[in-house]
């Protein structure tokens, strides 16, 4: 059974950074393209951004709202998935989820709340 | 970027009624040479993380209940629920994966009428 656990959320200021991790399990995570998306109350569903697998070339792409400010990143050894959250701003409150990319979003984590207020 | 567009905006059925939500998409999905639409139906209930109900626009995803069904092609989908059950209240949203920025419709929320 594929699970996917987010954590690293909480309550930051703006202008202020956080690092969300995601740990893969029941899956053959090197070769899985994976997925932020988030989930703000006014907005609905919105994807963040995307990393391929290694071996497929490793492409990270973004969404425009969050380019230049989140970073994606993988760790295969330890089967887990990064967004570096910096510059964060109110409009990224929201909850973060990974999911895995094939076919549509077949997998989602739980999710992890981020709350970006003074 | 693609735009996707679900109507309405809100739903609500009556119980054993049937359901439809609409998704529209700005650019055709249909893959030429595969003849797949990559398009996917979401189900996401109150403090639950999105379920995948149906991908390539009509595959219904294993354990889905076949009440549920996708059809459409090119930049017109729909997504039905043939009798709605109360477990069924939730926002479904659409989805296109054709391409990069992957984009969401606004989403529809369904109701018990």
């Amino acid at each position: 059974e594929v699970q996917l656990v987010e954590s690293g959320g909480g309550l930051v200021k703006p202008g202020g950074s956080l690092r969300l991790s995601c740990a893969a399990s029941g899956m053959l995570f090197s070769k899985g393209w994976m997925n932020w998306v988030r989930l703000t109350p006014g907005k609905g569903l919105e994807w963040v951004g995307r990393i391929k697998s290694k071996t497929d070339g490793g492409t990270i792409d973004y969404a425009a709202p969050v380019k230049g400010r989140f970073a994606i990143s993988r760790d295969d050894s330890k089967n887990v998935l990064y967004l570096q959250m910096n510059g964060l701003e109110t409009v990224d409150t929201a909850v973060y989820y990974c999911t895995t990319d094939s076919s549509g979003c077949r997998y989602w984590g739980q999710g992890t709340v981020v709350t970006v207020s003074s | 970027d693609i735009v996707m567009t679900q109507s309405p905006d809100s739903l609500a059925v009556s119980l054993g009624e049937r359901a439809t939500i609409n998704c529209k998409s700005s650019q055709s999905l249909l893959y030429s040479s595969n003849n797949k639409n990559y398009l996917a139906w979401y189900q996401q209930r109150p403090g639950q993380p999105p379920k995948l109900l149906i991908y390539w626009a009509s595959t219904r995803e294993s354990g889905v209940p076949d009440r549920f069904s996708g059809s459409g092609s090119g930049t017109d989908f729909t997504l039905t629920i043939s009798s709605l059950q109360a477990e069924d209240v939730a926002v479904y949203y659409c989805q296109q994966y054709y391409n990069i920025p992957r984009t969401f419709g606004q989403g529809t929320k369904l109701e018990i009428k």
